[in-house]
C-alpha cells in the first residue's frame, strides 16, 4: 500500500544525544516536510524539501538537520536534545502543483528526552 | 499576528447540531486552504480543501472561503460525537521561488455531547 512511513513510533532519549527520525514515502511525491506538535499546540514546521537534494528552514530550525538524498527518504535529526515534555514529530509529503500541495501525513513519532 | 489563527475552543455541541469552525489568515497571497481533523495521539486526517470563494460542500462537511475577508471555515452538519477532535486550519503561503508552505493553526477542540 502506498503511504508514508515514520519510524520508531516512540523514542527515548538522554538529554544531550542526537536522535533520527526516519521518514519514508512511496508515493511518488516531490515534497517532503517535518512538523513538531508539542502538547496542546498547533504544528510547526521544522524543515521542507521540494526536490532531492535540496531543503529550506522553517520556523523551528534550530536543533535539527534534515538530508534529501533519495526522493523517497526525508531523515530528520534532533542535534544535542532537550529535555522538554514528549513532542510530536510529523513527516508529510506533497505534490506540490497538485491539489493546491496537499499534503498527507505519516502516523507520526514521539520523542521522549529525559 | 499570527499567520494563521483559530480559537482553540473547546468547542461543545449538541449531537445533531451544526458545529463552526472559523480560521483567519494574515497572507493576502495565499490560494489554497485546507481542514484537518486530528485525534488525540494520531496525525492529522485531511477533510477537505478550498480554493475558490464560497462554498464547497462533501458530505456533512461544508468549507467556506472569503478571501476579501481572509476567513475560512468549516462546518459540520449533524455533528456526530465521533466528530470530537481536534479540527486544523492551514493555509498554503506563497514563498519565492517555490509552490510555498503549508503553515497551520493551532486547532480548535470541537466536543459533540450525545
Amino acid at each position: 500500500d502506498g503511504g508514508i512511513t515514520q519510524s520508531p513510533k516512540y523514542l527515548f532519549r538522554k538529554e544531550g544525544q542526537n536522535v533520527t527520525l526516519s521518514c519514508e514515502q512511496n508515493l511518488n511525491h516531490d515534497a517532503m516536510y517535518w512538523y513538531r506538535q508539542d502538547p496542546g499546540q498547533g504544528l510547526r514546521l521544522i524543515y521542507y524539501s521540494q526536490i532531492v537534494n535540496d531543503f529550506q528552514k522553517g520556523d523551528i530550525a534550530e536543533g535539527y538537520s534534515v538530508s534529501r538524498e533519495k526522493k523517497e527518504s526525508f531523515p530528520l535529526t534532533v542535534t544535542s536534545a532537550q529535555k522538554n515534555p514528549p513532542a510530536f514529530y510529523l513527516c508529510a509529503s506533497s505534490i506540490p502543483r497538485y491539489s493546491g500541495n496537499t499534503i498527507y501525513f505519516g502516523e507520526g513519532s514521539w520523542l521522549t528526552v529525559v | 499576528q499570527k499567520e494563521v489563527e483559530q480559537n482553540s475552543g473547546p468547542l461543545s455541541v449538541p449531537e445533531g447540531a451544526i458545529a463552526s469552525l472559523n480560521c483567519t489568515y494574515s497572507d493576502r497571497g495565499s490560494q489554497s486552504f485546507f481542514w484537518y481533523r486530528q485525534y488525540s495521539g494520531k496525525s492529522p486526517e485531511l477533510i477537505m480543501f478550498i480554493y475558490s470563494n464560497g462554498d464547497k460542500e462533501d458530505g456533512r462537511f461544508t468549507a467556506q472561503l472569503n478571501k476579501a475577508s481572509q476567513y475560512v471555515s468549516l462546518l459540520i452538519r449533524d455533528s456526530q460525537p465521533s466528530d470530537s477532535a481536534t479540527y486544523l486550519c492551514a493555509v498554503n503561503m506563497f514563498v519565492v521561488g517555490n509552490t510555498g508552505k503549508l503553515i497551520f493553526g493551532q486547532g480548535t477542540t470541537l466536543q459533540v455531547k450525545p
